[in-house]
């Protein structure tokens, strides 16, 4: 498998400017989250899907962020609009259903620069 | 509220020493823990899982403890090598399957 697969890579926006970052999780995964990663807050859970649908958001930091999953393949999550302090990594992880405890897999990340 | 400390942001040895990095948390009772490697530019990627009713887990060079009483959990790697330097990340599992926190990482750095 190819593991998780996230674009764009990096990102660089301007201010005001929509962003929207995209997700391919591991085939067969159930669940699939979005974390932000930056230097002050480290790893922080934004929103997890199971079977698409949303069960968690409330690490969404506010209403300019939304995700969704319209299918077990593909999920997006978009910035509207963008501000400088968005810049991060944003992790997109998928992992099975088998209970807590199971392996969390991330993609490389898409490292976005709101200007 | 739910907090994870790891011991320090920075853990600096010479090669071939064993490097110990320390998670510790509080009011939270997980249920497994783990631990993730992150190398600069890539994402975490697992390392160990060890379960609340487990206290040791080994992996080749890498020795997990897990003492629920004292809330923490040790992460060593022996006859360390330079090529063990990254950011290691611990992550708390709660009953929420497939739902972990993480700490904020210890970037390891060995020298040879």
């Amino acid at each position: 498998d190819a593991g998780v697969i996230q674009s764009p890579r990096h990102e660089v926006t301007e201010m005001g400017q929509e962003v929207t970052l995209r997700c391919k999780p591991i085939s067969g995964h159930d669940y699939l989250f979005w974390y932000r990663q930056t230097m002050m807050r480290g790893l922080e859970l934004l929103i997890y899907f199971n079977n698409n649908v949303p069960i968690d958001d409330s690490g969404m930091p506010e209403d300019r962020f939304s995700a969704k999953m319209p299918n077990a393949s593909f999920s997006t999550l978009k910035i509207q609009p963008s501000e400088p302090r968005d810049s991060a990594v944003y992790f997109c992880a998928s992992t099975l259903s088998r209970g807590a405890g199971n392996t969390i897999y991330f993609g490389e990340g898409s490292w976005l620069t709101v200007v | 509220s739910q907090k994870i400390e790891q011991n320090s942001e920075a853990l600096n040895i010479q090669e071939g020493k064993t490097a110990t990095l320390t998670c510790n948390y509080t009011n939270y009772s997980p249920a497994y823990l783990q631990w993730y490697r992150q190398d600069p530019g890539r994402g975490p990627v697992f390392l160990l899982l060890i379960r609340e009713n487990e206290k040791e887990k080994r992996k080749e060079r890498l020795k997990v403890t897990f003492d629920t009483t004292l809330k923490q959990s040790l992460f060593h790697i022996t006859a360390s090598q330079p090529a063990d330097s990254a950011t290691y990340l611990c992550a708390l599992d709660g009953t929420n399957a497939g739902k972990s926190t993480f700490g904020d990482g210890t970037t390891l750095t060995v020298k040879p």
